[in-house]
């Protein structure tokens, strides 16, 4: 079955940089799309189409794609952003296309 | 603003049938180019996808979960519906409905989840 592999933590000082990265072999071949879940809370999409932000995301959020490999930046990281992030793509090699997440990376603002 | 709100029964019994209903406000569910999806969480654990439907009603299931779901819609109450059969303790989950954008062009589609509902616990137990 497909997979989509993240870091399971990341750790950053306020007003730094966090990178997250998501991998996985179709990623060359389909969109990837990012959500933040904060605790007891449903997830929120901030990025899609590998790079895009939704209307009200704050501009602090960015996406990139290289290869097999795709990144959410979080520039000048605030408290605020102490969330668990998780990737998603498609499978689209079978019949049916499969909608894959990835398995999540916590971000900890220090 | 499209809001969404799932219900049902917190607790089911393992064998039995978990039911539950999503309500779609603030938008219709027979809008083009959305699906109406299902991910569940377990606790503590990521996000599984398990199935889509669009207000036709064509479905998309995730393989692993196929054979025990069945999703269906009733587009007079702006409302979709998931049903798993024969749940285990492994069903034990965050349940979330989540409007399923696609967006095909250049013959290839591109497939998100955009806004999703509060989520509601589903607990297998006797």
């Amino acid at each position: 079955s497909y997979e989509l592999t993240q870091p399971p933590s990341v750790s950053v000082s306020p007003g730094q940089t966090a990178r997250i990265t998501c991998s996985g072999d179709a990623l060359p071949k389909q969109y990837a799309y990012w959500y933040q879940q904060k605790p007891g809370q449903a997830p929120v999409l901030v990025i899609y189409k590998d790079s895009e932000r939704p209307s009200g995301i704050p501009e602090r959020f960015s996406g990139s794609s290289s290869g097999t490999t795709v990144t959410l930046t979080i520039s000048g990281v605030q408290a605020e952003d102490e969330a668990d992030y998780y990737c998603q793509s498609a499978d689209s090699s079978g019949t049916y296309p499969l909608y894959v997440f990835g398995t999540g990376t916590k971000v900890t603002v220090l | 603003q499209l809001q969404l709100q799932e219900s049902g029964p917190g607790l089911v019994k393992p064998s039995e049938t978990l039911s539950l209903t999503c309500t779609v406000s603030g938008g219709s569910i027979s809008s083009s180019s959305y699906y109406w999806g299902w991910i569940r969480q377990p606790p503590g654990k990521g996000l599984e996808w398990i199935g889509s439907i669009y207000y036709s009603g064509s479905t998309y299931y995730n393989p692993s979960l196929k054979s025990r779901v069945t999703i269906s819609v009733d587009t007079s109450k702006n409302q979709f519906s998931l049903k798993l059969s024969s749940v285990t303790a492994a069903d034990t989950a965050v349940y979330y409905c989540a409007r399923h954008r696609e967006d095909c062009s250049g013959g290839s589609c591109d497939n998100w989840f955009d806004p999703w509902g509060q989520g509601t616990l589903v607990t297998v137990s006797s």
